[in-house]
Order: C-alpha cells, then structure tokens, then sequence
C-alpha cells in the first residue's frame, strides 16, 4: 500500500517549452506532497511543500513563478517547469505521507522524473 | 557544515560481507529516516526510526538520539543490495520536512 505514481519518469525537452511532472497517490489521499531536486552526486533538497487546496509553500531560493505546484486533489499534484533552461535539467521526486495507523505517519516517494532540458 | 552526515561516501563490498553506513545529525529530531534509491533514481523508504532499533529481514536500524546518531547494518550482503542509502531526518515541533545526508553508494560484488 501507500504508492505514489510519478509520471512521466524522463522528459527531453527544448529551452523555452514548459514541462508539467504528475504525482498522484494511489491508495491513499494526501493533503500534504513535497516536491524535491537532485542534481547528481547530491542529496535531495525541498523545492515546495505543496498542500491541497491551497498556495504551495516555496523553499528559500526556488522560483514561484517558474516552478508552478497546483494540488487541486486530495490524489494529484503537479508541478510545471516553465520556460524550461538546460540548468533546469535535473532529477525530480515527489513524496507524500501516507497515514500508518496509531497516529504515526510515514513518507513515501515516487519514482522521479529525469528532465533534460536541450 | 550539512546538517545530516553520512559515512562512508562509497563503500564496496564482496558479496555476504556485515555493512554498516552511518549518520551523524547535529540538530534536535523528531525521527530519522533510512531511504535506499535505486539507479534508476526512484526511493524505497526503509526504516523510520525515533529510537532504540528496527529490523526487517537483513536489514538492521538503530539510532541514539543521546549522540545523534544512526546505522544502517546490512547481514549478509548481496550484490542486488547494491544502491544508494540515504539518511534524512526530521526536525521537532510539528516540523514534516525531512533533511537529507549525501547518501552513502553501496556496490557488492558477487
């Protein structure tokens, strides 16, 4: 149980053209997914803490108006790379916390999408 | 200085060998968390852990929250073991970011 389905899981795509990565968790209803980057041979570092019906919650440095998070479900969030640049290029995870009973929550992780920005 | 350490950085094995990867944290958590990512970039939660110990098959966690520190034992090593081990923790007060180490590469060789 408790999957999140990320999709698409690699995209190449041309400088300038925008690019929209979906998470949706499968089995479960998240109110809360977090959107992370990792470059390679770094650790994962928080973009936004997108939260359902309402604003996402952007970490310091990352760009509002360039990453678009919208979580119009209790299943599905997305996020948009607009205008995509080559230093874009990166790898993209979600997660989302599903509920694991007696009051404790997990974390749980899609698969990622490796975006390749030409 | 990161927030959450990880060593060693690569660590090689010959199959069946006892590993240990551990985790230094320097500020105050509410849990700590054991993630495995595999080549192809996707994350396998392994073991939340706020104290004490857990296992699951070959798989050993502990952590002391007294030193702030965690390992991660694998038994019996197998080259299908091989990935990246990643430590994240989270912080206290209600807090539900998590803070990620560099990850440790593990490669066992048959």
């Amino acid at each position: 149980g408790a999957v999140v389905s990320q999709h698409p899981s690699w995209v190449i795509c041309k400088s300038g053209t925008s690019v929209k990565i979906e998470c949706r968790s499968l089995d479960f209803q998240a109110t809360t997914m977090f959107w992370y980057r990792q470059f390679p041979k770094q650790s994962l570092m928080l973009m936004a803490t997108s939260n359902e019906g309402s604003k996402a919650t952007y970490e310091q440095g990352v760009e509002k108006d360039k990453f678009l998070i919208n979580h119009a479900s209790l299943t599905l969030s997305t996020l948009t790379v607009t205008s995509a640049h080559p230093e874009d290029s990166s790898f993209y995870i979600c997660s989302a916390r599903p509920y694991l009973g007696g009051g404790s929550y997990g974390y749980t992780f899609g698969s990622g999408t490796r975006l390749t920005v030409v | 200085k990161n927030e959450v350490e990880q060593s060693p950085q690569n660590l090689t094995a010959q199959e069946g060998e006892f590993i240990t990867i551990n985790c230094s944290y320097s500020v105050g958590i509410s849990a700590l968390h054991w993630l495995q990512q595999h080549p192809g970039g996707g994350i396998v939660s392994l073991f939340m852990l706020s104290s004490g110990k857990k296992k699951h098959g070959r798989l050993i966690a502990t952590i002391n929250i007294q030193e702030k520190h965690s390992s991660l034992h694998i038994t019996a090593s197998h080259p299908r073991d091989s990935a990246v081990y990643i430590c994240a923790v989270r912080g206290q007060g209600g807090s539900e970011k998590l803070v990620f180490g560099k990850g440790t590469k593990l490669t066992v060789n048959p």
